[in-house]
């Protein structure tokens, strides 16, 4: 049971290029998130799935989007990267309601 | 507009004492709050919640009290151990937890042995 998985764990992109995040869990959870974290601020939604087909934008979903064809992995793609998108993002899952319980370990993410 | 807030960025606690660490809403249609505790290169973990029907919740050490009139909630920890030192966010939800968090910036306690 490895819980929540991100991959890769840090990664420079250049201005214009894109890229996917990947996050998978193996506790068979419903619920699935996506939220970036700015240095000295609170977590932020992008994005997030209630199960397998169906997606829902959060705070924050603008350059950004997301796909859910299976319960075990949610990608979060990034199209043409500026360097506002320069942040920690951490996938999470639940089996019910809003209320992430499980976090993946984030993925640190420079746009130079 | 930040309707979650936690005022201190840090607090600094001996180890064996209370540790305190508080958060205010402004949002008076939050009704489910949480609390994460995280360390550094890793992500949240999910440490205990309440809601507003509840104005206290206890887990081990760790006790959560809400003032839903001053729209205040507060975290304690006794006692405090060196394990405890890492970030800790609070955060609010409508609907008892079916709507989406609202997160605090967080406060990083650091508990001095």
């Amino acid at each position: 049971n490895a819980g929540v998985t991100q991959t890769p764990k840090f990664r420079i992109l250049k201005i214009g290029q894109s890229m996917t995040l990947q996050c998978t869990q193996d506790m068979n959870h419903n619920y699935m998130y996506w939220y970036r974290q700015d240095p000295g601020m609170g977590l932020k939604l992008i994005y997030y799935s209630v199960g397998a087909g169906i997606t829902d934008k959060g705070e924050v979903p603008n350059g950004y989007n997301v796909s859910r064809s299976t319960t075990e992995d949610f990608p979060l793609r990034l199209e043409l990267a500026a360097p506002s998108q320069t942040s920690v993002y951490f996938c999470a899952s639940s089996y019910t309601t809003q209320q992430p319980r499980i976090f993946g370990p984030g993925t640190r993410l420079t746009v130079t | 507009d930040q309707q979650v807030k936690q005022n201190s960025p840090s607090l600094s606690v001996q180890e064996g004492r209370i540790s305190i660490l508080n958060c205010d809403y402004t949002n008076s249609m939050f009704d489910y709050f949480l609390w994460y505790k995280k360390y550094p290169a890793e992500g949240p973990t999910f440490l205990i919640s309440i809601s507003s029907i509840k104005d206290k919740n206890e887990d081990g050490r760790f006790t959560v009290f809400l003032n839903k009139s001053a729209k205040h909630l507060s975290l304690h920890i006794v006692p405090s151990q060196p394990g405890d030192s890492a970030v800790y966010f609070c955060a609010a939800s409508r609907n008892f937890g079916n709507e989406k968090l609202t997160f605090g910036t967080g406060t990083r306690l650091t508990i001095i042995p």
